[in-house]
């Protein structure tokens, strides 16, 4: 599976938006982009995924560039609650059975 | 459903003793697996299973069995626990190639 860059933290005030941004540059055409978040002292849990085109759920948006080469989750409005540790993973849609893990973002939100 | 289910939620161990995590999920989820997540850092695939009777290696199987004999459970066993296997332990599902379902985790200390 290609890998993804993601920044090590960021930080965002409560209410306000977060765009949180994955780097994969090795992409290939049939590699879908999951997101998913991990709440203190739990385990990760789905977020979001898309393959092409932006996509929205109750819970964020992701848009995904062009050349498919980054993407960004979009929070629409921070809450306390959001702070957590945000993965962006690549999964291949034919071949892809694992998740791999990377890093991940951690957030911060500040009220 | 109660989703995916682990026990026990905390366990201690001595170095050399053996031990079995449970994991059970009610959602007949074809795809089952293991990861352990240490400070700081991502989650790393420990084992896996597509369906009953078959499982298969992660990034770091060592040290750790594991079967699947009915759809609904996947166990993992710790043969000869040792301190670097101090971790917390997370259980997944899915249908394949849905999104992941995780359980809440094991913390496990071994001294």
């Amino acid at each position: 599976d290609a890998k993804t860059t993601q920044p090590n933290s960021m930080e965002s005030n409560e209410e306000e938006p977060v765009h949180l941004p994955c780097n994969h540059s090795t992409i290939s055409g049939t590699d879908y982009i999951h997101w998913y978040r991990q709440l203190p002292s739990q385990g990760p849990e789905y977020v979001i995924h898309g393959l092409t085109s932006n996509v929205n759920n109750r819970m964020a948006s992701l848009a995904i560039a062009e050349d498919r080469k980054s993407s960004t989750l979009i929070l629409h409005r921070a809450t306390l609650r959001d702070a957590a540790v945000y993965y962006c993973i690549l999964r291949d849609a034919y071949y892809g059975q694992n998740f791999v893990f990377g890093p991940g973002t951690r957030l911060s939100v500040l009220p | 459903n109660a989703g995916v289910t682990q026990t026990p939620k905390f366990q201690v161990l001595k170095t050399g003793q053996s031990m079995t995590l449970q994991c059970a999920q009610d959602m007949n989820h074809e795809y089952m697996s293991w990861y352990r997540q240490d400070p700081g850092m991502g989650l790393r695939l420990i084992h896996y299973s597509v369906g009953a009777g078959i499982t298969d290696q992660g990034e770091v199987p060592n040290g750790y069995n594991v079967s699947r004999s009915t759809t609904e459970d996947f166990p993992l066993r710790l043969l000869s626990a040792a301190p670097s296997q101090t971790s917390v332990y997370f259980c997944a599902s899915r249908r394949i190639p849905e999104t992941q379902y995780f359980g809440p985790g094991t913390r496990l200390l071994v001294l």
